[in-house]
């Protein structure tokens, strides 16, 4: 059973950069099949795709973050990461990791990590 | 962008009941359309893939229909652990998610 577990600061200050870690235990990030995602729900809202990897090192982001948005991968240590540049309060949310097939669904989730933009 | 609508926004249902949400796409997504669940404080659950394709594991009263640009997700007789928000994910080209239906008990 494929798990994922985000981690990292739970606060951040304005104009500072966030950086999140999802750690895959039961499976291989190097595993073809699949893109490694971020999507992120701010309190009371809706989901946002942030964007996703492929063990290549492959990216695609939501062009409404795309300037600001940098996802990696650390094969070796079956990790993905996620970098915010210059965070502001309405980046305020919960972040989720997330497995994507090729087929462009998310079938496995990490429990969502909340991460509050705050001086 | 394609964006999604989905409909109603919320929806008051009882149990046993059957219950239809719709979502419609600004335009045509083939059926690149799947569906997700989400309760208070916990991630997503994937329903429904490929706009009609069960994910393993979830209840045979979860069905999805469509293509193009409508979709619907049915529950045929509501449970009480069904009440939840769903969402309808696009997954044709930028991931766009429906702004979600929050379904309560009657």
């Amino acid at each position: 059973q494929v798990q994922l577990q985000e981690s990292g600061p739970g606060l951040v200050k304005p104009s500072q950069t966030l950086s999140l870690t999802c750690t895959v235990s039961g499976g291989s990030i190097s595993s073809g099949d699949y893109y490694w995602s971020w999507i992120r729900q701010p309190p009371g809202k809706g989901l946002e795709w942030i964007g996703y990897i492929y063990y290549s090192g492959s990216t695609y982001y939501n062009p409404s973050l795309k300037s600001r948005v940098t996802i990696s991968v650390d094969t070796s240590k079956n990790q993905f990461s996620l970098k915010l540049s210059s965070v502001t309060a309405a980046d305020t949310a919960v972040y989720y990791c997330a497995r994507r097939p090729r087929a462009g669904h998310f079938d496995y989730w990490g429990q969502g990590t909340l991460v509050t933009v705050s001086s | 962008d394609i964006q999604m609508t989905q409909s109603p926004s919320s929806l008051s249902a009882s149990v046993g009941d059957r219950v239809t949400i719709t979502c419609r796409a600004s335009q045509s997504i083939s059926s690149y359309l799947n569906w997700y669940q989400q309760k208070p404080g916990k991630a997503p659950k994937l329903l429904i893939y490929a706009a009609s394709s069960l994910q393993s594991g979830v209840p045979s009263r979860f069905s999805g229909s469509g293509s193009g640009t409508d979709f619907t997700l049915t529950i045929s007789s509501l449970q009480p652990e069904d009440f939840a928000t769903y969402y309808c994910q696009q997954s044709y080209s930028t991931v766009f998610f429906g702004q979600g239906t929050k379904l309560e008990i009657k």
